[in-house]
């Protein structure tokens, strides 16, 4: 694998359902990225993880619950989801700024579908 | 508050020029990056201006004007595969990534 592999692609839940979506990235970055991407809307920044420590997190409700186990590694957990968090979840990863760019190379992407 | 703003659709003939403008108000400025993203796939890296002017790759150029808030992406000699959403992002002080809307390109033959 390289680059930014997410799993699964598509996702159907309940709201009633727990699930987990997957990121893992094979780029040696020590930054990942969770965004949420509705139609004709911005990329919205939900958490940032750098060297595995949580910097970011953007007024996200509870029910979206993100987990960084090592640099390679991104969860974001899900549970009692509503109709409105239907989008696609995308998982970025970059080195850290300071200096210099840094440039975010992403996943394919988690099309949630909440009913 | 941090802005961007470019336009929802554009549509081109292919082999034409096409130029897809966005503006941006930041707190702070460390750069602009232009995005590419299919349907259904991730976005991936074009372009990246700091310095004011013109960046050229290929069939692809931007543009950037600190002083104005401003940058553009030229796309020349269009091809059907260019049909795509263009995202413009900047980057602000504390290095986190402020994205515009998108901009949806229908290329037409």
């Amino acid at each position: 694998e390289t680059g930014v592999t997410q799993t699964p692609r598509h996702l159907v839940m309940g709201m009633t359902n727990k699930k987990s979506l997957k990121c893992e990235q094979h780029l040696g970055h020590n930054a990942m990225y969770w965004y949420k991407q509705s139609a004709k809307k911005p990329l919205e920044l939900m958490f940032v993880y750098s060297l595995e420590e949580r910097v970011e997190n953007n007024s996200v409700p509870s029910r979206f619950s993100p987990e960084c186990p090592n640099s390679s590694h991104l969860f974001l957990h899900l549970h009692t989801l509503q109709p409105e968090d239907s989008a696609l979840y995308l998982c970025a990863s970059s080195q850290l700024a300071g200096g210099d760019y840094n440039e975010q190379f992403f996943g394919p992407g988690t099309r949630l579908t909440v009913l | 508050g941090q802005n961007i703003d470019q336009p929802t659709e554009m549509t081109a003939t292919e082999g034409a020029i096409v130029q897809i403008n966005c503006t941006y108000q930041t707190s702070g400025f460390n750069g602009l990056f232009w995005y590419q993203q299919h349907a259904g796939e991730a976005p991936t890296f074009l372009s990246y201006n700091v310095l004011d002017g013109l960046e050229e790759k290929g069939r692809f150029s931007s543009f950037l004007s600190r002083s104005k808030g401003y940058s553009y992406l030229l796309l020349k000699e269009l091809q059907m595969k260019d049909s795509a959403s263009y995202l413009c992002a900047a980057l602000d002080s504390n290095y986190q990534l402020i994205w515009g809307a998108g901009t949806k390109l229908i290329i037409k033959p």
